[in-house]
């Protein structure tokens, strides 16, 4: 199975600044016939379920807005929300779908300081 | 508008079994590929399986295989999880979505403890 570690678990930023949050895959993810690679970014607030944000490692859902930015290929990802706002706060989970079970990292808790 | 409501959910005994069911509408339900994905309480996300349109191909997470199965009923626009020989930590609430990849739909879930 593919094993998605994401760092760091938690994140405190300041209103406007950037996030950053990785995840790291044991195996590539990037699908060489057609060049995508099949990992994706969501976002979960208290209560609610999960919110897709970024597909493909790197398109951005619509209507996300464009604070939000996924990047990397194979087995690096980020994503960066690049100015903090206070609706942002929530967890975030990187979820590949290369190769089944289509395994989730651990998450990575973003707060406001 | 695409919706998905989960039912069955509730307490049950280590060992025993419950059915979970998934109401889809607002979308061609027989086109889609279903899965199933649960959160054990304070917990991150955990893959539980998939099954394609037509119901013939299903995959499992490693952790349910054997135990669970998943199936659908086309005609009834309804996504099933049959869940036996649950555990503890089977506990969590378990979400309906739509689709293999990218997941865009989710049903707000329903809650299965697992406890004596």
């Amino acid at each position: 199975d593919i094993v998605l570690t994401q760092v760091p678990d938690s994140l405190v930023v300041s209103l406007g600044e950037r996030a950053t949050i990785n995840c790291r895959s044991s195996q590539s993810v990037l699908f060489s016939s057609d060049n995508y690679n099949y990992l994706a970014w969501y976002q979960q607030k208290p209560g609610q379920p999960p919110k897709l944000l970024i597909s493909w490692a790197s398109t951005r859902v619509s209507g996300v807005p464009d604070r939000f930015s996924g990047s990397g290929s194979g087995t690096d990802f980020t994503l960066t929300i690049s100015s903090l706002q206070a609706e942002d706060v929530a967890v975030y989970y990187c979820q590949q779908h290369y190769s089944p079970p289509f395994t989730f990292g651990g998450g990575t808790k973003v707060e406001v300081k | 508008e695409v919706q998905l409501v989960e039912s069955g959910g509730g307490v049950v005994q280590p060992g025993g079994s419950l059915r979970l069911s998934c109401a889809a509408s607002g979308f061609d339900f027989n086109t889609y590929w279903m899965t199933w994905v649960r959160q054990a309480p304070g917990r991150g996300l955990e893959w539980v399986g998939n099954i394609r349109s037509d119901g013939y191909v299903e995959g499992y997470a490693d952790s349910v295989k054997g135990r669970f199965t998943i199936s659908r009923d086309n005609a009834k626009k309804s996504l099933y999880l049959q869940m036996n020989s649950l555990r503890v930590d089977d506990t969590a609430t378990y979400y309906c979505v739509r689709g293999n990849s990218g997941y865009v739909y989710w049903g707000l879930g329903t809650l299965v403890t697992v406890s004596s």
